[in-house]
């Protein structure tokens, strides 16, 4: 049982490239979450999707976009990347309103 | 807005020894969850423990138990028997029950963790 899975595991981009992170969960989860964690900060919400079909801005949304691509998927992407954006970034999943947040083993993402 | 405070940005104990990790919030609301994640060098991030606000009975898992005081608003972790594999960083959250989804459609709110050493 693969549970939370994030691909790929670490990524180095140049200032202005763009990257897509993906997630997938395979517990029949509604709610799905991105976080990044930074030195220091803990975790910090970015977008989340309550059910399929639906998203909504978290803390720190600025510079990323989510698509919910079905119950399983949601990928989070980066348009243009900033050095700002250097960051682990964690996908999590719950049941709707009930139950733990499951993460996956997160993405070292390095923006020279 | 909800808050989650770790006063405590590194602690140690020596191996078999038990410790203490703290952990206020500040809400509003009469109904949430609490948690303890652990976050070990591989960086999982694992869940420890969990609370219901509306359970005056602490929590206990195994060697993990909690210190629940909500009219203080503190939630304590306290490890037992501590082992090597214990070190780690623990982060506490909070989640509001409020609604169908969750007063924040189910969202974590982190402190900013404790980083736990444990000493042979």
């Amino acid at each position: 049982n693969a549970g939370v899975t994030q691909t790929p595991k670490f990524q180095v981009l140049k200032t202005g490239q763009s990257m897509t992170l993906q997630c997938a969960q395979d517990m029949n989860h509604n709610s799905m979450y991105w976080y990044r964690q930074d030195p220091g900060m803990g975790l910090r919400l970015i977008y989340y999707s309550a059910s399929e079909g639906t998203t909504d801005k978290g803390e720190v949304p600025n510079g990323y976009n989510v698509s919910r691509l079905n119950k399983r998927e949601f990928s989070l992407r980066l348009e243009s990347a900033a050095p700002s954006q250097t960051s682990v970034y964690f996908c999590a999943s719950s049941i709707q309103g009930i139950g733990p947040q499951h993460f996956g083993d997160g993405t070292r993402l390095s923006i020279l | 807005a909800q808050t989650v405070t770790q006063s405590q940005p590194e602690m140690s104990v020596q191996e078999a020894e038990t410790v203490t990790l703290s952990c206020t919030y500040d809400t509003s609301e009469s109904d949430y969850y609490l948690f303890w994640y652990k976050q070990p060098p591989s960086r999982q991030m694992i869940l420890v423990i969990r609370q219901e606000a509306y359970k005056q009975q602490n929590a206990t898992e195994n060697r993990f138990s909690v210190n629940f005081q909500k009219a203080a608003k503190s939630f304590s972790l306290k490890i037992s028997d501590s082992q090597l594999g214990d070190a780690a960083m623990y982060f506490c959250a909070y989640r509001s029950a409020s609604g169908i989804y969750g007063g924040s459609q189910g969202n974590l709110i982190f402190g900013k963790g404790t980083k736990l050493s444990v000493k042979p």
